[in-house]
């Protein structure tokens, strides 16, 4: 059963620096879910794509942030000129989209950004 | 808005013990509700949701969870604990249209003593 798959981890960096994260969904899933998860909380939604067009970006998402999906498969999730506050785990789900109603989501093992 | 309240932070118990973790939601439709759980350093695995029909659901790992709409509750039980079920538990309430995207309350954190 191939889940949904995160690369890194775990990234360390120093305050300043960009890092980039990788989402791949499970196989026939339309929709992308990236969500950021801080210590001791539940996790938050950033952002979602439907095949690659990205149709709901939270308030969270500073414009240091920015995601993409170019061929509706894989998507990344980049930060520019990391905070301390941005050290957090930041997980990606995918699911079904379709006119039979609510599909679950599943969920990758997360990227833990830590910013030295 | 929707948003889902978990009351307690902590929960001990001994294994072999009952187990409930409560969940209160606020949405303004007929909700989609989930619990989640995550053990350290891992993602969130689907225990069981809640869409419609009979309001006592069913799930993996022998728990189960009851839909109260009076009650705005969606609370998760487990007649008896083990200890692996020490972890995370994630509540969440997902609204129809806008993305499907998830509301989480802020988790329990289930202990189990031997």
């Amino acid at each position: 059963d191939t889940g949904v798959s995160q690369d890194p981890r775990h990234k360390i960096t120093k305050r300043g620096q960009n890092v980039t994260f990788r989402c791949d969904p499970i196989s026939e899933h339309n929709r992308l879910y990236w969500y950021r998860q801080t210590l001791g909380q539940g996790p938050e939604f950033l952002t979602y794509f439907q095949n690659e067009a990205q149709l709901e970006k939270s308030r969270l998402l500073s414009d240091r942030f920015s995601a993409e999906r170019p061929k509706g498969s894989f998507s990344t999730l980049e930060i520019q000129r990391t905070e301390q506050g941005d050290s957090a785990m930041y997980l990606c789900a995918s699911s079904l989209a379709g006119t039979g109603g609510y599909q679950p989501q599943h969920f990758g093992d997360g990227t833990r950004l830590s910013i030295l | 808005a929707q948003s889902v309240t978990q009351p307690d932070i902590h929960i001990t118990v001994s294994e072999g013990a009952s187990l409930e973790l409560r969940c209160n939601y606020s949405y303004g439709a007929t909700p989609y509700l989930f619990w989640y759980v995550q053990s350290p350093g891992q993602g969130l695995q689907l225990l069981l949701k809640y869409f419609s029909g009979d309001t006592l659901v069913q799930g993996i790992k022998g728990f189960e969870a009851e839909f109260k709409r009076s009650q705005s509750s969606f609370n998760l039980r487990k007649p008896s604990v083990h200890w692996s079920d020490a972890a995370e538990y994630f509540c969440a309430v997902g609204a129809l249209g806008a993305g499907n995207m998830l509301t989480f309350g802020g988790g329990t954190r289930l202990m189990v003593k031997p």
